[in-house]
C-alpha cells in the first residue's frame, strides 16, 4: 500500500527557510515523478514543483522558482523541497503527490500534506 | 500561460445530477483531470484522461471533454459527494501542472 508522509511545516518568519519532506513507503520515488503542489486553507490548488524519476528533469512553477529546490534522496525514499526567502504568500498546506504517468499530471497517491506559516 | 475556469459553486438536490463546467482554450485537445477533495482531506482523483475513473470510484462519476469545455457530470448525487472539485491539465508548452480554481458542490 502507497503512503506519502509530509513533514517539516511550521511558522517561520519573512525571509526564512524551511525544508519540507516527504516519506515514502509502497512505492520508490527513484521510479516515479513526484511533486509538490500547495493549497492556501480554502483555497484551490497550486503546483510548484516537479522531479522526474531519474532526477534529471526538474521544473518550477513561476512563483517558487529560484526560491524553492526540489529533491531527491533514494536511499531513503525520501522526497525534500527546500525554501528559501519565504514570504506570507506562501502560507499554505504543502502536498506530495505521486504522477502516476510521467508529466500528464495524474496525481493518484498523495500525502496528508503539512502547514507551513510564514508570518513575523 | 494556460487558464482554467471553473464556476465557483454548483448546488444541486440529492438523486439529482450535477455538472461542473472546466473552461480553457482548445481545452479539447488536452487531457483533462478531476479530483474531489473534502474538508481537511488531500484530493482524491476521481476522473483522468478525461472520462476514465480510478478503482473505486463510482460508475455515478463520469467526464467529457470538447471544444473549450471540459465537463464533470455526477449522477444521483449522494450527501456524501459535498466537496470542492478541480480540475487540472498538463501544459506541454511550460511543461506544468494546470489546476483550475475549483468548484464548491453543496448537495441541498
Amino acid at each position: 500500500q502507497v503512503q506519502l508522509v509530509e513533514s517539516g511545516g511550521g511558522l517561520v518568519k519573512p525571509g526564512g527557510s524551511l525544508r519540507l519532506s516527504c516519506a515514502a513507503s509502497g512505492v520508490s520515488l527513484s521510479d516515479n515523478y513526484m511533486n509538490w503542489i500547495r493549497q492556501v486553507p480554502g483555497k484551490g490548488l497550486e503546483w510548484l514543483s516537479y522531479i522526474s524519476d531519474t532526477g534529471y528533469t526538474i521544473r518550477y512553477a513561476d512563483s517558487v522558482w529560484g526560491r524553492f529546490t526540489i529533491s531527491r534522496d533514494n536511499a531513503n525514499n525520501l522526497l525534500s523541497l527546500q525554501m528559501n526567502s519565504l514570504r506570507a504568500e506562501d502560507t499554505a498546506i504543502y502536498f506530495c503527490a505521486r504522477d502516476s504517468r510521467p508529466t500528464a499530471g495524474i496525481y493518484d497517491y498523495w500525502g496528508q500534506g503539512t502547514l507551513v506559516t510564514v508570518s513575523s | 500561460s494556460y487558464v482554467l475556469t471553473q464556476t465557483p459553486a454548483v448546488s444541486v438536490a440529492p438523486g439529482k445530477t450535477a455538472r461542473i463546467t472546466c473552461g480553457g482554450d482548445t481545452i479539447g485537445r488536452k487531457s483533462v483531470h478531476w479530483y474531489q477533495q473534502k474538508p481537511g482531506q488531500a484530493p482524491v482523483l476521481i476522473i483522468y484522461y478525461n472520462d476514465d475513473r480510478p478503482s473505486g470510484i463510482p460508475e455515478r462519476f463520469s467526464g467529457s471533454n470538447s471544444g473549450n469545455t471540459a465537463t464533470l457530470t455526477i449522477s444521483r448525487v449522494e450527501a456524501g459527494d459535498e466537496a470542492d472539485y478541480f480540475c487540472q491539465v498538463w501544459d506541454n508548452i511550460r511543461d506544468h501542472c494546470v489546476f483550475g480554481g475549483g468548484t464548491k458542490l453543496t448537495v441541498l
